[in-house]
């Protein structure tokens, strides 16, 4: 079954403070794993998108993992900000098949002051 | 970037009627657009693949004469939600990658913004 699990569901940091959110996933064949930020009431903006040969990608403040061996992917916030607390969802696009999009159920991060 | 714009943002009808949402690729052209409806808490979930010039795939259990899929140009997909109800009250988003690639393959996917649908 493909599936796509992130961990913590939800998660509180200082502002300041860095924070790793995770994402395992059991989607074949994999395609590309991606991750987006989704600012309450608002559509998913994209993070980083990493392919099979990709083991790290950033983005700013935004640093993404990706383990295919162990289908595991990390998402590294440093130095957090107030305007960082949204949700960030893990998405796995396999190769085949018309539905080939696989959503995290999200974790949930605040930053407080 | 590519930027995909939905209207509207946020809407509020009586149990009964209909709602139209519109879902615009505003500087590129996608041949395909999925709607995903998202519950509180919730991901988000697929509930139809949009295409253009043909008839919409709707994914299992969702109900394809409630849930009427227009796609008539490269540029233009709408959700019209039929005889709604308060169960259907949720946020539905639509997403688009540009023409020429196979959405979910090594291509992104941008999102709209969002239509908080509240129905009373």
């Amino acid at each position: 079954k493909n599936q796509v699990e992130q961990s913590p569901q939800s998660l509180i940091i200082l502002e300041g403070k860095n924070c790793t959110l995770q994402c395992n996933y059991t989607v074949s064949p994999f395609s590309n794993l991606r991750w987006y930020k989704q600012d309450t009431g608002r559509g998913p903006v994209s993070l980083t998108i990493m392919t099979f040969s990709e083991n790290t990608k950033s983005n700013g403040r935004y640093t993404a993992t990706l383990d295919a061996d162990t289908k595991q992917s990390s998402l590294h916030i440093t130095a957090s900000q107030l305007s960082d607390s949204a949700s960030y969802i893990c998405v796995v696009s396999r190769q085949t098949g018309a539905n080939n999009l696989f959503f995290g159920t999200g974790t949930r991060l605040t930053v407080i002051p | 970037g590519a930027v995909v714009s939905q209207h509207p943002s946020w809407v509020i009808c009586k149990s009964g009627t209909s709602v139209k949402i519109e879902c615009r690729s505003l500087d590129f052209q996608a041949t395909t657009m999925f709607w995903y409806r998202q519950f509180p808490k919730q991901s988000l979930m697929l509930m139809a693949t949009s295409n253009e010039g043909s008839k919409a795939t709707y994914e299992q259990g969702v109900e394809k004469d409630k849930f009427l899929i227009n796609h008539a140009s490269l540029t233009l997909s709408t959700l019209t939600v039929t005889s709604a109800h308060p169960e259907d009250s949720s946020f539905y988003i639509c997403s688009a990658p540009p023409r020429g690639t196979r959405g979910g393959l090594n291509t992104e996917a941008f999102f709209g913004q969002g239509t908080r649908l509240t129905v009373v």
